[in-house]
């Protein structure tokens, strides 16, 4: 079942730009978080953002979450070639301690 | 560094061939989950255990099956592989009190032929 929905599918940009993904959700939650992943390589944890938060900050990384309209925002300021990876949400419906994760924004950074 | 390690980043079976894959951390960590991820697809939850000799099904749990007898290791097994078990597989991990922040493996890309 798929709880969060990235948008868009793919996005190219040039080093230097600014890079937006968004996540769109369909039950409460308690937080909800984005990961990265690198071409075959497992995901990585980036930020967490609780449900009672509606924007936090990490380095070059803003996250916003409106759960009123159930969605989120990651902001990716002064992209580098590094950045280009893919990058999923992931929230966990209920009590228990799965997660569950989009399909991805295919992120390309061109130098 | 906390880690995750999964046993082979590539493999290649046979149809019909039995296949173990292992994952391992060193986090203490109670659960641990199962992912196969597919192009168009995203991932996809396979199986996963909250503890020992504890196991649950999860969205695609056919054709699967997990063993975990010590907390640090939950191995996948596929019965008798099928060509339509190719994909990347991703184990992870968590705690209770971290509020589901999950520590992934590299992945094992596995293709049966």
């Amino acid at each position: 079942s798929q709880q969060g929905e990235e948008d868009p599918q793919a996005l190219s940009i040039q080093e230097g730009e600014n890079a937006t993904m968004n996540c769109s959700y369909k039950t409460s939650i308690n937080n909800l978080q984005w990961y990265r992943q690198n071409s075959g390589r497992g995901l990585v944890h980036l930020i967490l953002i609780r449900s009672n938060e509606r924007e936090k900050h990490s380095g070059r990384l803003r996250v916003t979450l409106d759960t009123s309209k159930k969605s989120s925002s990651l902001l990716i300021t002064a992209s580098r070639a590094a950045d280009t990876a893919s990058y999923f949400c992931a929230t966990g419906p209920g009590g228990a301690q799965k997660l569950v994760f989009g399909q991805g924004t295919r992120l390309t950074i061109n130098p | 560094d906390v880690k995750v390690t999964q046993s082979s980043r590539y493999l290649v079976k046979r149809t019909g061939e039995k296949v173990f894959l292992e994952c391992v951390q060193d986090m203490d960590h109670e659960n641990m989950f199962w992912y196969r991820q597919d192009p168009g697809l995203g991932l996809r939850l396979i199986y996963f255990s909250y503890d020992v000799k504890m196991k649950e099904k999860g969205d695609i749990p056919e054709g699967y099956s997990v063993s975990r007898e010590k907390k640090e290791r939950f191995s996948l097994i596929l019965e008798s592989a099928s060509t339509n078990q190719t994909s990347m597989y991703l184990c992870a991990s968590t705690t209770d009190t971290q509020l589901r922040v999950y520590t992934f493996g590299s992945g094992t890309r596995l293709t049966v032929v």
